[in-house]
């Protein structure tokens, strides 16, 4: 398809284990994100992608949190020793990115499905 | 950090009424978008509004950014069942910054 999507859609870990969580953006866009999304509320900005570099990684909640896109292309966002407040759903988005382009409003990111995460 | 306040936070009515969302904020954006948003799916954008004061129509919904560039409110007009969903709005940060700063959401249920 051409949208974003993500994988795996649901996630059940225990306590402790590390999980990876994968995105693969539309073909051609340079910026992608990632977001934390719990219990049906805002979205939480973690990281952001310009090409492999991540200018913005001031969301990222602590070092057990880590991403990294290779290629221009995928991402993953790893999260070491889980714990439970790391339950929620995570939310991958791209966009065309570019400064020009965010400074006409246009920065329209377009989102995947979500990887929902559950440690038990 | 910019927060952005949206009220009310749920929000259930009968098919046919109207309502208004708010979405408030200490900080002023570049621009501002609403973003509507179902189960197990991502959010997905409705609008952008850019310019302080500009009104934007999309069928029966409203969208308005405040004339300081720190407020927006959503309006429905004859709310239909297919309107019910979780509304997101969205602040672009400063030039050079490309990260979305999410309200806090508005859960709306339009009741046949």
């Amino acid at each position: 398809g051409a949208g974003v999507s993500q994988s795996p859609s649901n996630k059940v870990t225990e306590k402790g284990k590390d999980v990876e969580l994968r995105c693969d953006p539309i073909s051609g866009h340079t910026a992608l994100y990632w977001y934390r999304q719990s219990l049906g509320q805002g979205l939480e900005f973690l990281i952001y992608f310009q090409g492999n570099s991540a200018p913005d990684k001031s969301g990222l909640p602590s070092d057990r949190f880590s991403a990294e896109r290779t290629g221009g292309s995928v991402s993953t966002l790893t999260i070491q020793r889980t714990q439970q407040e790391d339950s929620a759903v995570y939310l991958c988005a791209s966009s065309l990115g570019g400064v020009l382009y965010v400074a006409g409003g246009r920065n329209e990111q377009f989102f995947g499905p979500g990887t929902r995460l559950t440690v038990l | 950090t910019q927060l952005l306040e949206q009220s009310p936070q749920f929000l259930s009515i009968q098919e046919g009424e109207n309502l208004t969302v708010y979405c408030n904020s200490s900080s002023v954006f570049s621009s501002l978008q609403w973003y509507r948003q179902e189960p197990g799916e991502g959010p997905v954008l409705l609008v952008t509004v850019v310019t302080g004061g500009e009104v934007k129509k999309l069928k029966r919904l409203t969208f308005q950014f405040g004339d300081a560039r720190k407020d927006s409110s959503l309006h429905i007009t004859a709310a239909q069942p297919g309107d019910t969903g979780l509304y997101l709005c969205a602040g672009v940060g400063n030039f050079g910054n490309e990260k979305l700063t999410f309200g806090t959401g508005t859960r709306l249920t339009i009741i046949p």
